[in-house]
């Protein structure tokens, strides 16, 4: 069964660095093809892809956080990481991990959208 | 980054209609690499179609997916009431991912 849980503080102050945690399990980030991305949500508003982290260490930012953003993985203990500097009471939202599975022939990988979720957890940013 | 754009914003139906959701991309989705989420309140996304018209896994064939380049769509033959939320595009044909900003179907 794959699982996926986030975790991190629930309140941050403003210019404070956020640091949240994916545990993951019944997958490895070391199979080929299997990627975890970082999702948000504001209270009310759509979704919003913050970065993902590949199997082969590639890493990818939403273009207007980029600077903001660090996503790093330790595959031996399953977890992935996002780093989120500067916070501002706009980055108030419901962060989940989710992973994509994927599947490759040869050089090609077909991936298959973000299939798992984690079951949330929600930052507030405030003083 | 290639913008999502859903229509309608909402989509007020009853059940046993049939709903039709459309996105539209800015820009060609390479390998059709378009899926679509369903949220219900508190909850987190579900996986419904992934590479524009492949169902997910326990997904119901009322749920249908089609579409190619820029223009998708999301078909639900006849609505179960369970069937009423947010319905979320999403691209992963380029490297920067994005979600398009839902589309909420309502009870009529």
């Amino acid at each position: 069964q794959v699982t996926l849980k986030e975790s991190g503080p629930a309140l941050v102050k403003p210019t404070q660095t956020l640091t949240l945690t994916c545990t993951f399990s019944g997958f490895s980030l070391s199979t080929r093809g299997i990627r975890v991305g970082w999702i948000r949500q504001p209270p009310g508003k759509a979704l919003e892809w913050l970065a993902r982290i590949d199997w082969d260490d590639d890493e990818f930012y939403r273009t207007s956080l980029k600077t903001r953003l660090t996503i790093s993985k330790d595959t031996s203990k399953n977890q992935v990481f996002l780093t989120m500097t500067n916070m501002d009471p706009v980055d108030t939202a419901t962060y989940y991990c989710a992973r994509m599975n994927g599947f490759c022939s040869g050089d090609s990988c077909y991936s298959v959208g973000f299939d798992v979720w984690g079951q949330e957890t929600k930052v507030t940013v405030s003083s | 980054e290639i913008v999502l754009t859903q229509s309608p914003g909402t989509l007020s139906l009853s059940p046993g209609e049939r709903a039709t959701l459309s996105c539209r991309a800015s820009q060609s989705v390479t390998s059709n690499s378009l899926a679509w989420y369903q949220q219900k309140p508190g909850q987190a996304p579900r996986l419904l179609i992934y590479g524009t018209s492949n169902r997910a896994t326990g997904i119901p064939d009322r749920f249908s997916g089609s579409g190619s380049g820029t223009e998708f769509t999301l078909t639900i033959s006849r609505l179960e009431p369970e069937d009423f939320a947010v319905y979320s595009c999403h691209q992963y044909g380029n490297s920067l991912f994005t979600f398009g900003p839902g589309t909420r179907v309502d009870i009529k």
